[in-house]
């Protein structure tokens, strides 16, 4: 089945971006779907299409999806982003088609 | 408000069976697939499989198929996941989702959580 590889950890100071990367092969010809889990929380669906946002989620959360790497960011970074994000994909040719990046860790100092 | 209500937290010994429930309530519960997804403690997301509790297809990954069953009764708009008999490797946190069709690349993301159900598996 499709895989997705995130970084473990990223880390990023209060008010900076922070970049959080989804790898796959050719993943630029899928459409990426990133969900935003705190400690103790179900995941919230934070960004889908690539780039679009949910009702209620804030400008500052963006996404773009090329060639083997979809990206989320996060601009003016709060404490409060602080969490767990993973990507996730539907692979509908395939017998699992829902598909989870392993998760990024957000440590904001 | 769309939501979904999932059963209590469980604490079970191995091989006996459990049946955990997601209610879902505010929108047409028969028009939307939900899906199941495991997380082990201090680990990430695992897709289980789906239903479609209008006429109840179902598919699971295939690394669940065989180990759990995921049935609806859609009389009371809710969809559960069962086990037969449990293992200590069942322990988990296990999620309900609502699967929605995105409006513009008409690919499946999971838009609405359940709370999560804990199942320990200890004897």
């Amino acid at each position: 089945s499709y895989v997705l590889t995130q970084p473990p950890s990223v880390s990023v100071a209060p008010g900076q971006t922070a970049r959080i990367t989804c790898g796959g092969n050719n993943i630029g010809s899928k459409s990426v779907h990133w969900y935003q889990q705190k400690p103790g929380q179900a995941p919230v669906l934070v960004v889908y299409d690539d780039s679009d946002r949910p009702s209620g989620i804030p400008e500052r959360f963006s996404g773009s999806n090329s060639g083997n790497t979809a990206t989320l960011t996060i601009s003016r970074v709060e404490a409060g982003d602080e969490a767990d994000y993973y990507c996730q994909v539907w692979d509908s040719s395939s017998d699992h088609p829902a598909v989870f990046g392993g998760g990024t860790k957000l440590t904001v100092l | 408000e769309v939501q979904l209500v999932q059963s209590g937290a469980e604490v079970k010994k191995p091989g006996e069976s459990l049946k955990i429930s997601c209610k879902g309530s505010g929108y047409s519960f028969t028009s939307y697939w939900i899906g199941w997804v495991r997380q082990m403690p201090g680990k990430g997301l695992e897709w289980m499989g789906i239903i479609y509790p209008g006429d109840s297809d179902t598919r699971y990954s295939p690394s669940f198929q065989g180990q759990v069953t995921i049935s609806a009764d859609k009389s009371i708009s809710t969809a559960y996941l069962q086990w037969s008999s449990l293992k200590a490797s069942d322990t988990a946190m296990y999620y309900c989702a609502r699967q929605v069709r995105t409006a513009v690349a008409g690919t499946e993301a999971f838009d609405i959580w359940g709370q999560g159900t804990m199942v320990t598996v200890s004897s």
